[in-house]
């Protein structure tokens, strides 16, 4: 199966609270990121989370990590039009030996907010 | 502080010809890693310079894709010959190099690779 499972789509009403979920492998990995894709931008980096923390909150962002079940999930309060985007959950298994800190990425949600 | 730059932002090319894509990681940043999304799939790791040197290219398709990071600073991935599955959009990151685990990469916004 894959490393990184997400669900493809997510559709909810401005003013609500958005869940998007992800699930996970590897009981090494380190740190867990959510990323944001905005149309025709780049990857910008959300928030993360260290692998022995249950919760990390950042004003509208919460992240929960449940490890025993490898799941991953980041909530956005009070959801905007502007928080339309691709979210991506992304996992890092730390040195792997030869330093490298690769990312490993999920398929993305797209989150779509209705007015 | 500018962010991680990429060029170009589109190409397009035929089958069989070569591209060179170039990726501006943030200044100071000695970590450049280079990644790959074909169109429906995740994103995928392709490798890892520190400073010049490469210390993780297992994400490396085949050999007909080439990266170097001469003098530790910008970077180029060279597709030759192209094919068509090398369709896709191509991101770069930078971090910095450090001790600690906190090693946040950055993307840049990408380059989107058209093989016809």
């Amino acid at each position: 199966g894959e490393d990184v499972e997400q669900s493809l789509f997510l559709s909810v009403r401005e003013g609500d609270s958005s869940v998007i979920n992800c699930t996970y492998t590897d009981s090494s990995s380190t740190y867990l990121y959510w990323y944001k894709q905005e149309p025709g931008a780049g990857l910008q980096l959300l928030t993360y989370i260290f692998s022995n923390m249950d919760m990390k909150q950042d004003q509208r962002l919460t992240v929960l990590l449940n490890k025993k079940d490898k799941h991953l999930s980041l909530r956005i309060a009070d959801t905007q039009t502007g928080d339309s985007a691709i979210y991506f959950c992304a996992e890092r298994k730390g040195d792997s030996g030869a330093g490298s800190y690769q990312l490993t990425f999920g398929k993305g949600t797209k989150l779509s907010v209705i007015p | 502080e500018a962010g991680v730059t990429q060029f170009p932002s589109h190409s397009v090319i035929e089958k069989g010809q070569t591209v060179t894509l170039r990726c501006d990681p943030i200044s100071g940043h000695d970590n450049l890693y280079w990644y790959r999304r074909v169109m429906g799939k995740e994103i995928k790791f392709l490798l890892h310079f520190v400073k010049e040197s490469k210390q993780d290219e297992s994400g490396m398709p085949n050999n007909r894709f080439l990266a170097e990071r001469t003098g530790g600073t910008y970077s180029t991935l060279k597709v030759q010959p192209a094919e068509l599955e090398d369709s896709g959009v191509y991101f770069c990151a930078s971090s910095h190099r450090t001790v600690r685990l906190t090693d946040t990469q950055y993307f840049g916004p990408g380059t989107r690779l058209t093989v016809l």
